[in-house]
Formats: structure tokens, sequence, C-alpha cells
């Protein structure tokens, strides 16, 4: 079974432009989570999405948006990119609805923002 | 600020020792997990453990939960260089987990 799939691995950007990032769950996982993570503030979530609806949303500015697929892939966005968006951007599947159990990470986006 | 947070934040042992970290968490949970990163990859889950269990283990892992103490600790026993990573304990539903800070262990041959 192929694992959670993000692309691309590591991309660097500019201020002011916006970036977009992918993530494949894992085969039959309609859940996917993004997490956001930096040395100064580790992992912070950032959205959930199951059967293509927000399920869930963190506290980050509405410059960082998402969105679900109907075969569960997900795409994340952020536009008028900031120095302090520069982050691991780690996706997560899991099976979803009434599901407490495990999460599912890919190798993460990392993102440099000069 | 993070549901969870682990204690110590870094710790440096050596092959064969035992490593124990632990995560106090500040709400009621249905369950804790514990998840493993190795630098600049992505998370690994190593054991969930319910609210209504106290201990449980898998190989050389060792939770425990104490609810009354809203805390948790992980066990790695007879440690080997390859267990050096970063450890987090996670709280809350699958989809929205809150993450600790994490305790870096590193495992010196």
């Amino acid at each position: 079974k192929a694992g959670v799939t993000q692309t691309p691995r590591y991309l660097i950007k500019t201020r002011g432009q916006q970036v977009t990032l992918s993530c494949s769950p894992i085969s039959g996982h309609r859940s996917v989570s993004w997490y956001q993570q930096t040395p100064g503030q580790g992992l912070q979530f950032l959205f959930e999405y199951f059967s293509e609806t927000q399920r869930n949303k963190g506290n980050f500015p509405g410059r960082f948006s998402g969105r679900q697929f109907s075969n569960s892939r997900s795409e994340m966005n952020v536009s008028t990119l900031e120095l302090g968006d520069s982050a691991l951007y780690l996706c997560a599947s899991s099976l979803g609805q009434g599901h407490t159990g495990e999460l599912f990470f890919g190798e993460g986006s990392r993102l440099t923002v000069l | 600020s993070q549901q969870g947070e682990e204690d110590p934040q870094a710790l440096s042992i050596q092959e064969g020792e035992n490593a124990t970290m632990n995560c106090s968490y500040k709400t009621s949970i249905n369950n804790l997990q514990w998840y493993r990163q190795n630098s600049g990859r992505g998370l690994v889950h190593l054991i969930l453990i319910r609210s209504n269990e106290r201990e449980k283990h898998s190989g050389r892992l060792r939770v425990t939960l104490d609810t009354s103490k809203k805390s948790s600790s992980l066990l790695i026993t007879a440690s080997r260089a390859a267990d050096t990573a970063s450890y987090f304990c996670a709280t809350g539903n699958a989809g929205k987990s809150t993450f600790g800070d994490g305790t870096t262990l590193t495992v010196k041959p």
C-alpha cells in the first residue's frame, strides 16, 4: 500500500508570491490534515478535510487555504507569502469520520521564503 | 499554546540505556498518541493509549498514562543509535491532533 505522497518536497519562493502544495493520501483514507512545523512554533494544525469538506480549521490567517478533491487528494495554498511562512508543511491522512486512531504522515514539503 | 508539553526538551544517552520522556496535557482526552520524527522527515506513529488504559507495551516501548495528573510517559528500553529522533505526544481526534513541543533524543553509539 503506497504511503502519503507530498509534492513538491522542496521549494523556494519569494515574499509576495503564492504556493500550492499537494498531498495524496493512503488509498481508502478519506481524511486529510495539514500541519505546519517550524522551530519556533512546533507542529501547528492548519486544517482537516473529510469528503471534500473542511471539517476543522486551525488558527491561521486567511492566506492559508485548502481543498480536497473527490479522490481524497488535497491541496493547500498560501498566498502573499511572508518570511515567517518558511516551514515544513506536513500532510497526514487517516480513515476519517469517527476514527480516532493514528495519523499517517507524508515526508513533508519544505518551503523557504526569501 | 500547545495541548501537550514534553519533558525534557533534549535527552542524550548511551546505546543500551533506557530513555524516558514525559508529556503533560491540559484538557480531558479520549486517547493519547506518541509519534517519532527523524530529522526533517514526516512523523511515524508509535503507539496509542486510550484514556481507560494505564499502561501499554509495544516491543521496546512502554507507555503509561495517568489521567488524574494529565500526564503520560514513553519509555524506550535498550536504546539504539537508530532511536535518535524527536518524539512527540499528541492528543485530540486523529484529524485534528495537538502535538507537544517534542523531546529530542540522541543515542550515542
